[in-house]
Order: C-alpha cells, then structure tokens, then sequence
C-alpha cells in the first residue's frame, strides 16, 4: 500500500538557523499538503502543491514537489520561536478514491 | 463558523467501560475522519466518512465502531476500552476539491484519552 515517509523525526536548531524536512512516497501522488501542528494544539492546513515540480512560498516558509511527484519538502528561513511544532506532509495517491496518507511528522524545537 | 468541534476534551475511562467521543462540523463538508495520534507514530486513520450513511474502515480500526449520524456528525465509540487506545483523538473534515483527490482536512482540537 502507498506509504508517506517523513524525515528528520527530530530537528533542533538554534533560532535564526534554517530548517528543512523531507517527505517521500513510495508511489505517485495527485498533490501534497502539509501541516503544522504546535504542541497541544492540533494539525492546521498550511499549503497544497498539485503540479510537478511546483514551489510555492509563505513567508519565510518555501515548499517544493519533486518532478516525479513522489517528494516534497519544506524549507524554513532563518527559524523563530513562533516556529515551534511538528509539520506533517499528507500525500493523496492516483485514484480519485485514494484516502490522503498522513507522514509521521517532523518535531522542530528552537533553541534560543 | 465553529469549524470543526468535538467533546470531550478530556476523557479517563477504566478497562472495559465504553464511550462515544462525538464530533460535529459546520462547514457542509462531505467526508469525516476519525484520527488517533501516539507519539511518535503521527496520525493514523482509524475510521472515515466519505459521505452521509457512508462509513470505512482506515488503518487502524479494530476496537473502534462510528456512525455517520447526518451530514454535520460523526461519532466514534470505545465499546470496551483497554489501555492501549489511550490517545489523542482528532476528528477531520474535508470537501474534495474540483481537482482528483484534493481535499484540504479541517482538524477538531482533539480530544485526550486515558483509559486505566
């Protein structure tokens, strides 16, 4: 079955540092989203991409999908505190009937 | 608009006692999901709605039955809780988009279990 693998698990950066983590699917997908969830809150919708080789920008936040739309990743620019949390990538595969897959999320801690 | 609500926030249930955990959203969305989140594991499907009167099964559905009780509520039910599906449960909501498979998922703010 289609599988969403993310990395790092873990990443601690020292504020003011840049931040990036890989998501990769081990078959095609028809788009990408991600999310942020801050500790004890819950996941919120950040970005979707659906064209290969598509980078779209929030901020300091820069977010690519692979040409073969099987990887993505999000990149953040000199990281702040308020970046704190756990990004998770969400692949949905080919078939309109594909349930979206969930990766296992990265954890960004910052230290000042 | 409240977006997507559920209760309880917080739940301790002994060993083989039963609860429904109930969710409601108010933005007519089609499809709802049942999430269950462990450290470390991210998020796990347990049961989906794709639309009213419909429901199936995700990854991890054992111990676990929902029911679609109109377009606005789904509820999942523990009918013997055992320490094991002591979690964070979220509950999602989505409305497929125009493009194939697309569907942005609208969380509820979670609801903790502990079961002794």
């Amino acid at each position: 079955g289609q599988q969403v693998m993310q990395i790092p698990q873990y990443q601690h950066v020292q504020e003011g540092e840049d931040f990036t983590t890989y998501c990769n699917s081990s078959t095609t997908l028809s788009n990408i989203q991600w999310y942020k969830q801050r500790p004890g809150g819950h996941p919120v919708f950040l970005i979707q991409l659906v064209k290969s080789g598509e980078v779209k920008k929030q901020k300091r936040l820069t977010f690519q999908f692979g040409e073969a739309k099987k990887n993505s990743s999000l990149h953040i620019t000199a990281t702040q505190t308020t970046d704190v949390g756990t990004y998770f990538c969400a692949g949905s595969g080919m078939n309109r009937d594909d349930k979206i897959i969930f990766g296992k999320g990265t954890r960004l801690h910052i230290l000042p | 608009n409240a977006g997507v609500t559920q209760t309880p926030k917080f739940q301790v249930l002994k060993t083989g006692q039963s609860m429904t955990l109930q969710c409601a959203q108010d933005m007519n969305h089609n499809s709802m999901y049942w999430y269950r989140q462990d450290p470390g594991m991210g998020l796990r499907l347990i049961y989906y709605s794709a639309s009213e009167g419909t429901t199936d099964k995700g990854e991890v559905p054992n111990g676990y039955n929902v029911s679609r009780l109109n377009k606005r509520e789904f509820s999942l039910r523990l009918e013997s809780a055992a320490p094991s599906q002591t979690s964070v449960y979220f509950c999602a909501s989505s409305e497929r988009g125009r493009t194939s498979g697309t569907e942005t998922q609208y969380f509820g703010p979670g609801t903790r279990l502990l079961v002794l």
